[in-house]
């Protein structure tokens, strides 16, 4: 069974880069999409976007100008980097796999969840 | 974007109990090409993965006891717990996988009465 695990600072300065990775064990990358979303506190959940292992990425159009996601088969991680933070950025993030390589929105596995506080 | 509103946003259930989330959206969430209503249901637990539950509106994930079931389409969805259990006292979310960007639900809050 596939598990997912988020890794990254906790806390990040304002206006700085916020660089998370999710290492993927007990599957292979390929053949599926993989996605970050994130929860502020006290608030639903946001779609970030997805990428793939052969570079078909897609993001949410509120937060495209800021980030990137990379998949990287030979580490099985995939990566996430948003830049200039603000403290609306503080949120717990998820990374997960699609349920299938056809159906991108849809996800199945998921990380158990990182928190990261963007503050000075 | 598609919004998608959920109802109500907490409730409280005795054990053994019925509890029902409902789900709209602000446009409709059914493919004619393949019959498909593009909705999901997800259960989050404090600590815990978010778990898929349902998917393409009323399809019962694998391991999902069936106390659980979804129903609805184009832009009307439910989420039944029809004996509501300890271990369902969460938090629930629905998902449109439509259209990107794909958007959530503010979440419903299942409690025991």
């Amino acid at each position: 069974q596939v598990q997912l695990q988020e890794s990254g600072p906790g806390l990040v300065k304002p206006s700085e880069t916020l660089s998370l990775t999710c290492t993927v064990s007990g599957g292979s990358m390929t053949n599926y999409f993989w996605s970050w979303f994130r929860q502020p506190p006290g608030k639903g959940l946001e779609w970030i976007g997805y990428n793939d292992h052969i570079g078909s990425a897609n993001y949410n159009p509120s937060l495209k100008s800021r980030v990137v996601i990379s998949v990287d088969t030979s580490k099985n991680q995939f990566s996430l980097k948003m830049n200039s933070v603000i403290a609306a950025d503080t949120a717990v993030y998820y990374c997960a796999r699609s349920f299938g390589s056809g159906i991108t929105g849809l996800y199945d596995s998921w990380g158990r969840g990182t928190l990261v506080a963007v503050s000075s | 974007d598609i919004v998608m509103t959920q109802s109500p946003d907490s409730l409280a259930v005795s054990l053994g109990e019925r509890a029902t989330i409902n789900c709209k959206s602000s446009q409709s969430l059914f493919y004619r090409s393949n019959s498909k209503n593009y909705l999901g249901w997800y259960q989050l637990k404090p600590g815990q993965p978010p778990k898929l539950l349902v998917y393409w509106a009323s399809t019962r994930q694998s391991g999902v006891p069936d106390r659980i079931s979804g129903s609805g389409s184009v832009t009307d969805f439910t989420l039944t717990i029809s004996s509501l259990q300890a271990e369902d006292v969460a938090l629930y979310y629905c998902q449109q996988y439509f259209d990107i960007p794909w958007t959530f639900g503010q979440g419903t809050k299942v409690e025991i009465k």
